[in-house]
């Protein structure tokens, strides 16, 4: 049984420039959340998505978007990057309706900002 | 706004004892779920032990333990016979039912088991 996947490992932009990152969740699971985790802190709750559409969103910008695909999947969107976007972004999956208190996280996403 | 704090930036045990990590937490909802996560330096967060707000009775998973105090809105984690695997950051978390899949972290505790 697959965990939650996430791709690409590691990635290095430019500022001003858009960056797409992907992840799929954990078989049997129907519900995405993302959240960036900056070094040295937790993670902060961007938003989550249900039956494809953003259900909860955190206090991130606009800048910050998503969707999520008919099989589950889901894609996290940052356009106009700036240095403070570098971090750890990490998807976790749960199934709604089961026990979605709990959530299973992925390995996570390394964006550098340059 | 609800916030997790944990006050213990870093702690270190000796291998075989016992270490406790602290975690307080503000909500004012009366329904969540709180959680200890693991993240080694591999970084793959992984669920330690979690505790249902309306249960009185601490959970327990093997080694690891909590004592939860409602009324105090406390809720640390209690490492037994601890191990060298064990060396990672901890990270205290809190979920509500009215925000299902939405944690809100504390800021973590890195925790280093001597050998």
């Amino acid at each position: 049984d697959a965990g939650v996947t996430q791709s690409p490992t590691h990635l290095i932009k430019t500022r001003g420039q858009q960056v797409t990152l992907r992840c799929s969740p954990k078989s049997g699971h129907d519900t995405v959340s993302w959240y960036q985790q900056a070094l040295g802190q937790g993670p902060q709750f961007i938003f989550q998505y249900y039956e494809e559409e953003e259900r909860q969103r955190g206090n991130f910008p606009d800048r910050f978007s998503g969707h999520q695909f008919p099989n589950y999947s889901s894609e996290l969107n940052v356009n106009a990057l700036l240095l403070g976007d570098s971090a750890l972004y990490l998807c976790a999956s749960s199934q709604t309706g089961g026990q979605t208190y709990e959530q299973y996280f992925g390995p996570g996403t390394r964006l550098t900002v340059t | 706004a609800q916030t997790v704090t944990q006050s213990q930036p870093e702690m270190s045990v000796q291998e075989a004892e016992t270490v406790t990590l602290s975690c307080t937490y503000d909500t004012s909802e009366s329904n969540y779920y709180l959680f200890w996560y693991k993240q080694p330096p591999s970084r793959q967060m992984i669920l330690v032990i979690r505790q249902e707000a309306y249960k009185q009775q601490n959970a327990t998973e093997n080694r690891f333990s909590v004592n939860f105090q409602k009324a105090a809105k406390s809720f640390s984690l209690k490492i037994s016979d601890s191990q060298l695997g064990d060396t990672a950051m901890y990270f205290c978390a809190f979920m509500t039912n009215t925000n299902a899949g939405k944690s809100t972290f504390g800021d973590g505790t890195t925790l280093t088991v001597k050998p």
